[in-house]
């Protein structure tokens, strides 16, 4: 099974700064026949079922607020937010689809500093 | 509007079977292009990848507990049952049904729509 590996394990930042979340695959998740990521991030608020926020790696979901990307490739993925918000408080994980089973990182939760 | 609702027993005891159903509404489950997928969640743990049925009935099922897990559909129905063998407290968790993209062949993709999950606890 490929292990997906999130760090850090929780971050506290302020309202209106940058947050970036990391993702680490043990194996690459990038399908060289299509040239795209099989990587998806998802937020999930307390409470909640997980909600898609990116996937092939760095398409946002339709809804999703533009502050919200992701970048990467191969094996080392980001999640950027690019100015905290108040609902923004969630944990945050991301999911490779490459192979079967599917795998989920351990989670990353965001609070406000 | 898609929805996913999961239902079943909250309570289960060790070495019994558990059985869950997702009713889903908004899409069909003969729709090539998406699937079915059960992912579960310990309390406070992280998510679980559990199970997949695509649109032709076929399945894909976790490594670890292949042995213990049935994925079927009724489509006319626009139901999707879950069932897992010889529960155990550590399979206490929260389970979620979820629209996944992706089709037979091509592999499943990203979950785009979840229910809102079932607690099942296991215990005597």
């Amino acid at each position: 099974d490929i292990v997906m590996t999130q760090s850090p394990d929780s971050l506290a930042v302020s309202l209106g700064e940058r947050a970036t979340i990391n993702c680490k695959s043990s194996q690459s998740v990038l399908f060289s026949s299509n040239n795209k990521n099989y990587l998806a991030w998802y937020q999930q608020k307390v409470g909640q079922p997980p909600k898609l926020l990116i996937y092939w790696a760095s398409t946002r979901e339709s809804g999703v607020p533009d502050r919200f990307s992701g970048s990467g490739s191969g094996t080392d993925f980001s999640l950027t937010i690019s100015s905290l918000q108040p609902e923004d408080v969630a944990v945050y994980y991301c999911q490779q689809y490459y192979t079967t089973p599917q795998t989920f990182g351990q989670g990353t939760k965001l609070e406000i500093k | 509007q898609v929805t996913l609702k999961e239902s079943g027993p909250v309570l289960v005891k060790p070495t019994e079977t558990l059985t869950l159903t997702c009713t889903v509404s908004g899409f069909s489950l003969d729709n090539a292009k998406m699937g079915v997928s059960w992912i579960r969640q310990p309390p406070g743990k992280a998510l679980e990848w559990l199970a997949h049925i695509f649109s032709n009935d076929e399945t894909s099922c976790s490594t670890s507990l292949k042995s213990r897990l049935t994925v079927s559909k009724d489509t006319s129905r626009s139901q999707v049952v879950l069932s897992m063998t010889n529960m155990d407290p550590v399979d206490t968790a929260t389970y979620y049904c979820a629209r996944t993209r992706g089709a037979y062949g091509s592999g499943t993709y990203y979950s785009d729509y979840w229910g809102q999950g079932t607690l099942v606890t296991v215990s005597s």
